[in-house]
């Protein structure tokens, strides 16, 4: 039973062009994530959904866009696709508070060309 | 302003020996912290934390020691065994912040010879 998971593990797509990650947590938790890991091996956090407050950070253009039906889903929705978006993206989630874990899925590998 | 640094991108150790992972940190509100281990097309999974009331916590084989008069954290790792060969990431959190919003470092890629 996979805690988060998020689908495509893989994403070729051409620049220009719509795409969107899904991600869902099946251990009950609240608060959501989605993390970006560059070229540089650097995780940077790009929002946060705790039940219906979202949490977007100022850095990430408004091109990406988070979407939660319920509790256990936060999918997010690349607009416009730019070479410079090729990266891993990680969904995560946690229970609400600040002295735990996160538990993170295996993350997307989304390439632009 | 990266707030919280591994200097060390890489470390090689022998398999047996200590593997000893260092992080440092500036914001001192940070009052959690953790480091978590990546295998290569895997998400981060959690591996030990630490509170800052305290300056070690050990769990088996890990033990994460914490000064926060230095803003230095360190992984020991003993005795080191292959499989542990992996990016390990330290995080940081602050009051009042969710788990996943933590502040990683850049990794530290840890490489056990047999």
């Amino acid at each position: 039973d996979t805690a988060v998971s998020q689908t495509p593990k893989y994403l070729v797509t051409q620049m220009g062009n719509d795409k969107s990650i899904k991600c869902e947590q099946n251990l009950g938790h609240d608060t959501m994530y989605w993390y970006k890991q560059d070229s540089k091996k650097f995780l940077k956090i790009m929002f946060s959904y705790n039940n219906k407050e979202l949490i977007i950070n100022e850095t990430v253009p408004n091109r990406f866009s988070p979407k939660s039906p319920d509790k256990a889903h936060l999918n997010l929705h690349i607009n416009s696709l730019e070479l410079g978006d090729s990266a891993v993206y990680f969904c995560a989630s946690s229970l609400r508070g600040s002295n735990t874990e996160a538990f993170f899925g295996q993350g997307t590998r989304l390439t632009v060309v | 302003d990266q707030q919280v640094k591994q200097n060390s991108p890489s470390l090689s150790v022998q398999e047996g020996r200590i593997s000893i992972l260092n992080c440092d940190y500036t914001n001192s509100m940070f009052d959690y912290f953790l480091w978590y281990k990546k295998y290569p097309a895997e998400g981060p999974t959690f591996l030990i934390s630490i509170s800052s009331i305290k300056d070690k916590n050990e769990d088996g084989r890990f033990t994460v020691f914490l000064n926060k008069s230095a803003k230095h954290l360190s992984l020991h790792i003993v005795p080191s065994q292959p499989g542990d060969s992996a990016v390990y990431f330290c995080a940081a959190s602050a009051p009042k912040t969710n788990a996943g919003k933590s502040t990683f470092g850049d990794g530290t890629t840890l490489t056990v010879k047999p």
